[in-house]
């Protein structure tokens, strides 16, 4: 079973603040998905990565995938109060039965 | 972007009835569907993958009797919560499998259900 470990798992930070969210994994993922989910609704689809050290930027937020497709990150520059929420990462492997594996998710508070 | 759609967002039912919650691709085929549930602030829990015309694959500790699954078409999928008790109140979500590059999951609104 593909395991991915998100951290920090709760984050709380004033407006203007940069953060990090972790998701690693001693599996290769063939993809992985970022998205953020806030409370009563279901996840929104941020970025899919699929190359080893691929970056893609959305606006003030700038994911990565590692060269080795174990693990990736999502920067927030100035984080702002609508950036609140849940961030979950999810992963699979190649192969007719993609089953995403997702992290436990990072509860993200940005305090005006 | 792709678009899952769930119904109905809440509902509430009375203990020992049963509840059906459905899921559909909007604008692309989904093969693969999957129900998950999840609790306040937690990650997604993986109920059970659905696959069209096909039986479900259930997660461990998940009832197959209990949470019936039907994948009709690539387009719809549902799950009956049967008998259901207060301790099935949770927050239900689906998610489908846009099949090609980067195998992308699109997740529907989410279900929440009470049972009084």
């Amino acid at each position: 079973t593909q395991l991915l470990e998100q951290s920090p798992q709760f984050l709380s930070i004033q407006e203007g603040e940069n953060l990090t969210v972790y998701c690693n994994s001693s599996s290769v993922f063939s993809s992985l998905q970022w998205y953020r989910q806030e409370p009563g609704e279901g996840p929104v689809l941020l970025v899919t990565v699929v190359t080893g050290g691929e970056v893609k930027k959305l606006k003030r937020l700038t994911f990565q995938f590692g060269d080795a497709r174990k693990d990736s990150s999502l920067h927030i520059t100035a984080a702002q109060p609508g950036d609140t929420g849940l961030y979950l990462c999810a992963g699979g492997s190649a192969g007719g039965s993609y089953i995403p594996t997702f992290g436990r998710g990072t509860s993200l508070i940005v305090h005006p | 972007g792709a678009v899952v759609s769930q119904h109905p967002s809440w509902v509430i039912c009375k203990s020992g009835t049963s509840v059906k919650i459905e899921c559909r691709s909007l604008d692309f085929q989904a093969t693969t569907m999957f129900w998950y549930r999840q609790f306040p602030k937690q990650s997604l829990m993986l109920m059970a993958t659905s696959n069209e015309g096909s039986k479900a694959t259930y997660e461990q500790g998940v009832e197959k009797d209990k949470f019936l699954i039907n994948h009709a078409s690539l387009t719809l999928s549902t799950l009956t919560v049967t008998s259901a008790h207060p301790e099935d109140s949770s927050f239900y979500i689906c998610s489908a499998r846009e099949m090609g590059f980067g195998n992308t999951i699109y997740f529907g609104e989410g279900s929440w259900l009470t049972v009084v």
